[in-house]
Parts: structure tokens; sequence; C-alpha cells
């Protein structure tokens, strides 16, 4: 089945420092990735809708700046989180499309950010 | 590592009538949660069960955690347009980093 990996699974950084967080799809390719952010018990909060090879479409409140979205590829999506800060503290989740499928997401198994 | 499975992919059914999907684990899971995602929209959690054998109601969504930790199913009595969406399990292991596991989900449409 579709496989989406993130890297890494758990990260602890300074505050100030940046730190970029990756989503593959193993075995397919996904034309859209989307990038979530989700506290503990709580939904799921879209953050921004990644196209290979377009901008990033944002959802409104989530600073474009702050969080870089690269989709460099058919396979790949990363998010940076620039200058963190410990509110940034939080899990992150991609999800892929299936490119040409029925807007089936896969997800991938989340990162933990903890910024001291 | 890992694996959950959930069925089935897509269900019709006709307003009024009952639906169920259930999510499989491989392994014995620490908890599983439940989400709704309606069309256009993003995962919207709905319930977190944790215990073995429980069973947990919201209005006409019955929720149950098999007694073996491995299995969960979602069940909704008399379905109305407004069930519309896809519905994601997350299973958590009991892993010291409590990976999330999410299932492909289950794509509800409701025929008037």
């Amino acid at each position: 089945g579709a496989v989406v990996s993130q890297h890494p699974s758990w990260v602890i950084c300074k505050s100030g420092t940046s730190v970029k967080i990756e989503c593959r799809s193993l075995d397919f390719q996904a034309t859209t990735m989307f990038w979530y952010r989700q506290f503990p018990k709580q939904s799921l909060m879209l953050m921004a809708t990644s196209n290979e090879g377009s901008k990033a479409t944002y959802e409104q409140g989530v600073e474009k700046d702050k969080f870089l979205i690269n989709h460099a590829s058919l396979t790949l999506s990363t998010l940076t989180v620039t200058s963190a800060h410990p509110e940034d503290s939080s899990f992150y989740i991609c999800s892929a499309e299936l490119a040409g499928g029925l807007e089936t997401q896969y997800f991938g198994p989340g990162t933990r950010l903890l910024v001291l | 590592g890992q694996q959950v499975m959930q069925i089935p992919q897509y269900q019709h059914v006709q307003e009024g009538e009952d639906f169920t999907t259930y999510c499989n684990s491989s392994t014995t899971l620490s908890n599983i949660q439940w989400y709704k995602q309606r069309p256009g929209g993003h995962p919207v959690f709905l319930i977190q069960l944790v215990k073995s054998g429980e069973v947990k109601k919201q209005k006409r969504l019955t929720f149950q955690f098999g007694e073996a930790k491995k299995n969960s199913s979602l069940h909704i009595t008399a379905t109305q347009t407004t069930d519309v969406g896809t519905y994601f399990c997350a299973a958590s292991d009991s892993g010291g980093y409590q990976k999330v596991t999410f299932g492909t989900g289950t794509k509800l449409q409701v025929i008037p």
C-alpha cells in the first residue's frame, strides 16, 4: 500500500533555531501534500497545501515566512519552522494525495517538535 | 512496523441506513482516535478510546475498542446527509515515542 514517511520523528531544538521536517511518499507520486499541526486530542489543523513545482497555499493565520514549505518533487515536501519558539512545539503531520487517485489521503507518522 | 487497515475504503448508503467502518492493527495499541473530514475540510477529532473493550457513544455514533486493543469500529445509526465525509482512525502504539498511524479512511456517501 501507499506509504508516507516523515523525518525526523522527534526533534528537540533551542529557541531561535530552524527545524526542517521532511515528508516523503515512498512508493507513489503525490502531486499534492498537506501539512497539519495537531495539539493533544484536538483536530488536525491544516496549515498549508503543497503542490509540486508551485508555491504552497497557506491557510488563514499561518505565517508563510515562518513555516516554509517546499515541494520539490512528486515524492518530497519539506516544512521548515524558522526561528522556532516554544509556542511552535507541537505535532506536525503531513499527508500525501495519490496523483490521479480518488483523493485518498495517506498520512505520515508525524513529527513531534519541542522547542526549549 | 505498525500497520493500520481501514475498511471499507468507500461506502454508499441510502439515507436512514446504518454504516460501519472498521480499523484493524497488526499490533496492540495504546489508544485509537477517530476523525471526520468533510469534503474540502480538515480532519476533525471525534473521540479517543483507551480501554480494552471500551464503547463510547456520541448521539448516533458508536465507537468501540476491541478487547485485544487491536481493532476498533465506528458505527453510525440511521445515517443523514450531514454524515457525508471521510472517517479516519488513528492508532497510537504502545512504544515510547507514541507513533501515530492513520488509516486510509472510509469515504461515506449518503444518498438522500
